[in-house]
């Protein structure tokens, strides 16, 4: 059972390039979360799943675009980098009504520059 | 709007009580939570709660007043390894298990 994990865990992008980061949960979790972190600084929401064929924004989704075809991924794509995409990105999994909540995975440094 | 304020960095003794305060203001309450994270790692979970009152978990309390919007995590004997940053989120909405984060309290536990 490997939780929840997340490609690549590092990335240097030119300014304009376009990439997707990888999330795979092996839970069987309904629920998957993107969110981004900016050095000191808390965890900002991009998208969410409540399923697979359901997407919607979180409080940052600009620049950003997911899908959800199976129950276990969960990919970022970003279109067009920008230096204000650089940060660290993490994905998260919960099961609905689950007290503990969202597992998360470990993380993918991005800088883009 | 949706505000969580914690302060930004504590220092502490090892083996002393640190207490981590948090307030929210958002426009539904369904829990809040106390994550740790440490320096380039994804954040843990550590504590939940939803009625008034203390959770305890071991050297780890959790406290919730929903009237008053306000938490705090209690940290007891403190040891070097609890160095970290500690995240409070307030789920809002039930049905999406979404999480508002607080922008997190550093903590420094010195020898």
């Amino acid at each position: 059972n490997a939780g929840v994990t997340q490609t690549p865990k590092f990335r240097i992008l030119k300014i304009g390039q376009s990439m997707t980061l990888q999330c795979t949960q092996d839970m069987n979790h309904n629920y998957m979360y993107w969110y981004r972190q900016d050095p000191g600084m808390g965890l900002k929401l991009i998208y969410y799943s409540v399923g697979a064929g359901i997407t919607d924004k979180g409080e940052v989704p600009n620049g950003y675009n997911v899908s959800r075809s199976t129950t276990e991924d969960f990919p970022l794509r970003l279109e067009l980098a920008a230096p204000s995409q650089t940060s660290v990105y993490f994905c998260a999994s919960s099961y609905s009504g689950a007290v503990e909540t969202q597992y998360f995975g470990p993380g993918t440094r991005l800088l883009v520059l | 709007g949706q505000n969580i304020d914690q302060p930004t960095e504590m220092t502490a003794t090892e083996g002393a009580i640190v207490q981590i305060n948090c307030t929210y203001q958002t426009s539904g309450f369904n829990g809040l939570f106390w994550y740790q994270q440490h320096a380039g790692e994804a954040p843990t979970f550590l504590s939940y709660n939803v009625l008034d009152g203390l959770e305890e978990k071991g050297r780890f309390s959790s406290f919730l007043s929903r009237s008053k919007g306000y938490s705090y995590l209690l940290l007891k004997e403190l040891q070097m390894k609890d160095s970290a940053s500690y995240l409070c989120a307030v789920r809002g909405d039930y049905n999406t298990d979404k999480l508002i984060f607080g922008t997190g309290t550093r903590l420094q536990v010195f020898p």
